[in-house]
């Protein structure tokens, strides 16, 4: 069963420092991943997807990296902003299950970032 | 841009009531979920539908059951509620993962559901 995982839970930087956030999961075989950000009380805005066939996307501040075979992705976001502060969460879509299966997710972290 | 709306963004209802949660998107996905959202637990699937009439248990459907009459509207009834049914409740469609299964899923907004 896949299974998926963020680490930190949670992490505070100061203002204009670059970060990475780190997700991990068990089973190499999706179809892609895909990074959210979820702001408090709000839904899920859509921040980047990778397909299996990637190893990154960009946009803007954001750069997310994807190792298929070691099962980990990575968020990197240059110069934080206290605007960026938000749980980040990451999700796999398997492969080999029936059409409808849904992505898994991760627990998320946390970030602050401190003006 | 793919717009997912919920019906409501806070809630609250009493125990034994029946609630209708509705949740529309407006790119003709077929594909629409129902998740709930509590701290420490994440996001769990509730139930998801395929297509127009079609539906399918995800991990924890009890309690809930979910009507798509319509290809941009999925609902989710909770046939008696409950105070552990209290949760944000998110709404996300994607489309057709049997034929495009790299397509991203999109959310809506979310609803803050109270039961007391």
């Amino acid at each position: 069963k896949q299974e998926v995982t963020q680490i930190p839970a949670a992490l505070s930087v100061p203002e204009g420092e670059n970060l990475v956030l780190n997700c991990s999961f068990t089973d190499s075989a999706i179809y892609n991943l895909q990074w959210f950000r979820q702001d408090p009380g709000k839904g899920l805005t859509s921040l980047l997807l990778i397909q299996s066939s990637q190893r990154e996307q960009t946009s803007g501040r954001l750069n997310a990296s994807l190792d298929k075979s070691s099962g980990r992705s990575t968020l990197y976001i240059a110069a934080s902003q206290p605007g960026d502060s938000a749980t980040y969460l990451c999700a796999v879509r398997p492969r080999g299950h029936n059409y409808g299966q849904n992505f898994v997710f991760g627990p998320g972290t946390r970030l602050s970032v401190l003006p | 841009d793919v717009k997912v709306t919920q019906s409501s963004r806070y809630l609250v209802k009493r125990t034994g009531e029946k609630v209708f949660l509705e949740c529309v998107q407006d790119m003709d996905h077929e594909n629409m979920f129902w998740y709930r959202q509590d701290p420490g637990l994440g996001l769990r699937l509730i139930y998801f539908s395929y297509d127009v009439k079609m539906k399918e248990k995800g991990d924890i459907p009890e309690g809930y059951s979910v009507s798509r009459e319509k290809k941009e509207r999925f609902s989710l009834i909770l046939e008696s509620a409950s105070t552990n049914q209290t949760s944000m409740y998110l709404c996300a469609s994607r489309a057709s993962a049997a034929f495009t299964p790299w397509q991203p899923q999109h959310f809506g907004d979310g609803t803050r559901l109270s039961i007391l």
